[in-house]
Parts: structure tokens; sequence; C-alpha cells
């Protein structure tokens, strides 16, 4: 009963391929997010939506397009994958109050390698 | 925009002794502060957070202290076990409706030596 949950966990792919990555988070919260964490470990805000809507988008490249067919599921697609693409990309969500104040909870992450 | 700092990088104490890790933001009109532990092959997960209103909290081995005029907040682990052993990332960001826009440090790894 993982509550926020991607797939596929490993990925790897030649440049120029599209792929895509699947999240689901089962906590009823409305909002989800992407981020990106790259080979030093830092870890940026890619994307947010909440109840479907885009909020945040951080500059990132057209290539990458978040898709939220519902408030529980954010996917993600990248297309024209590039070398510097591979990184460890994190889903998560939150919801405001609920007694756990603005907790934001990840995903497990999904390792994308692009070769 | 916001910017965190945080310090040091690495961190290798003995099994038993404190740990402390130091950020620092830019941006105050930041008034929530979490803290998160990112364990090997695992995403971050949040193990204590302040607000502005008050400037330390405490839970069971860990503490957060806030300094709001100096714009700079730490996390200070007691009697350190070896699973503590992970990646610990710092936050800074509003306390907004609905969303989050947290800027995260560049994360301390802590090894813990039994």
């Amino acid at each position: 009963d993982t509550a926020v949950s991607q797939t596929p966990k490993y990925l790897v792919t030649q440049m120029g391929n599209d792929k895509s990555i699947k999240c689901e988070q089962n906590l009823g919260h409305d909002t989800m997010y992407w981020y990106k964490q790259d080979s030093k470990k830092f870890l940026k805000i890619m994307f947010s939506y909440n109840n479907k809507e885009l909020i945040i988008n951080e500059t990132v490249p057209n290539r990458f397009s978040p898709k939220s067919p519902d408030k529980a599921h954010l996917n993600l697609h990248i297309n024209s994958l590039e070398l510097g693409d591979s990184a460890v990309y994190f889903c998560a969500s939150s919801q405001e109050g609920r007694g756990s104040g603005n907790t934001i909870y990840f995903g497990e992450g999904s390792w994308l390698t692009v070769v | 925009g916001e910017n965190v700092e945080q310090h040091p990088s690495t961190l290798s104490v003995q099994e038993g002794d404190s740990a402390v890790i130091k950020c620092t933001y830019s941006d105050s009109a930041s008034n929530y502060f979490p803290w998160y532990k990112q364990e090997l092959g695992k995403g971050p997960q949040l193990i204590i957070d302040i607000r502005s209103n008050v400037g330390e909290k405490k839970d069971q081995r860990i503490a957060v202290t806030l300094n709001k005029t100096a714009k700079h907040f730490s996390l200070h682990i007691t009697e350190t076990q070896p699973e503590d052993s992970a990646v610990y990332f710092c936050a800074a960001g509003p306390l907004n409706t609905g969303f989050q826009k947290l800027v995260f440090g560049t994360g301390t790894r802590l090894l813990v030596s039994p």
C-alpha cells in the first residue's frame, strides 16, 4: 500500500527516444509534483499540479510534458531524450492541513539513464 | 527567488556522537523549514519540520532550531546510530495553500561509524 508509487523504477534508453514515467498517489492529496535529482544529489522541482492544473513549471525544456488525467495521477513524458536527462526523477504529493501540515511525500524514484 | 545553502556536504561521526547540519536561506518570506532524510535507493522522507513562529522543535533524538533574524536553521541529531547514515536535505519556502514551492539544500551525506 505504497503512498506514492512510480513506474518504472529503472529505465535505460537511447538518445532521441521518447519515454514516460507514471505516478500515482493513494493519499487523497490535491497536489502532485515532479522533482529531478542529478548525480550530485541536487533536488529541484520541475512541475507542480493542483487538482489537475499546472501551477509550477520551473523552466523545464518543452521536451518534458507532464500530464494529469486526475488528481491521483501525474505522469511525465519526455521527448527526444538527451544524455543530460539522465537523473533520478521523483514524483511527490502533498495536501494542505489534514493534520500533517504541508508534508511532501516522495515516491521511491525512477532512475533514468540515457545512453 | 529563494536560495538555500547547506553545510557540510559530508559528515562522518562515531556512533553515539552528535551531528549538526546547518542551512541558510535568503528569502525572508520563507516560513516553513522541513528536513528530509534520503536513504540509499529511496525517496526523501520528512523527519522533522519547523515553522517560523517557533525557534526550536524536538522529536526524540532529533531537533531543529531556527533563527529568522539570521536566516539560518540547523538539524541536530544526538546519540547517532548507524541507521542514521543517509543524505539529509534541508528546505525552505512559503507555507502556501494547496502546494509547496520548496527550495532544497544541496544535501549532507551523514556517515555514522559503529
